[in-house]
């Protein structure tokens, strides 16, 4: 598809587990980022990658967030361990190049934690 | 502690009358700044953006102001029509001062309802 694809859409997991959350970023943008938003608040930054690596994970909450990219593409978050905190929509985003904050979102995926 | 402020957490507003959302920063670094746009089930879309040398932004119907001595931003949609009814962020970042990508800091959003 034309715009940046999240999946899955919806995941419900039992606290302790640990979960995947993947990104499709829009073909040709080489930045992509993470994004949160709990309930009632605003989106929070979790981390950026320019190709396959990742200059600023400072948003990274803990160390049972981690997050990898391929092929300069295909991204994917992974929380260890989850937290009923943990539950929020987790959202990415991808640009041009650095880009200058005009990040095209995907749908994001809502992940409630048991 | 809270960089970016959306003190209104809703606004009704009837069609065709002017919607003023408002935005307020603590972070002098702050040096460009965005209005995105969020409908349900939907991820945030780009509105409009203004960077910290300007102190106006119009685009169609909708026009960004930026005062810095007071570090607020407000978002203008005239005239508004039930199809701008959605939740409006507000998000800054210290583009050309400092991270150069887009790395935002996004307020809690404002719901905005335009009755017909």
């Amino acid at each position: 598809g034309a715009g940046v694809s999240q999946s899955p859409s919806n995941k419900v997991t039992e606290k302790g587990k640990d979960v995947e959350l993947r990104c499709d970023p829009i073909s040709g943008h080489t930045a992509l980022y993470w994004y949160r938003q709990s309930l009632g608040q605003g989106l929070e930054f979790l981390i950026y990658f320019q190709g396959n690596s990742a200059p600023d994970k400072s948003g990274l909450p803990s160390d049972r967030f981690s997050a990898e990219r391929t092929g300069g593409s295909v991204s994917t978050l992974t929380i260890q361990r989850t937290q009923q905190e943990d539950s929020a929509v987790y959202l990415c985003a991808s640009s041009q190049s650095r880009g200058t904050g005009e990040l095209f979102f995907g749908e994001g995926s809502r992940l409630t934690v048991l | 502690d809270q960089q970016v402020k959306q003190n209104s957490p809703s606004l009704s507003v009837q069609e065709g009358r002017i919607s003023i959302l408002n935005c307020d920063y603590t972070n002098s670094m702050f040096d460009y700044f965005l209005w995105y746009k969020k409908y349900p089930a939907e991820g945030p879309t780009f509105l409009i953006s203004i960077s910290s040398i300007k102190d106006k932004n119009e685009d169609g119907r909708f026009t960004v102001f930026l005062n810095k001595s007071a570090k607020h931003l407000s978002l203008h949609i005239v005239p508004s029509q039930p199809g701008d009814s959605a939740v409006y962020f507000c998000a800054a970042s210290e583009f050309a001062g400092g991270t150069s990508y887009g790395k935002l800091t996004f307020g809690q959003g404002t719901i905005l309802t335009v009755h017909p």
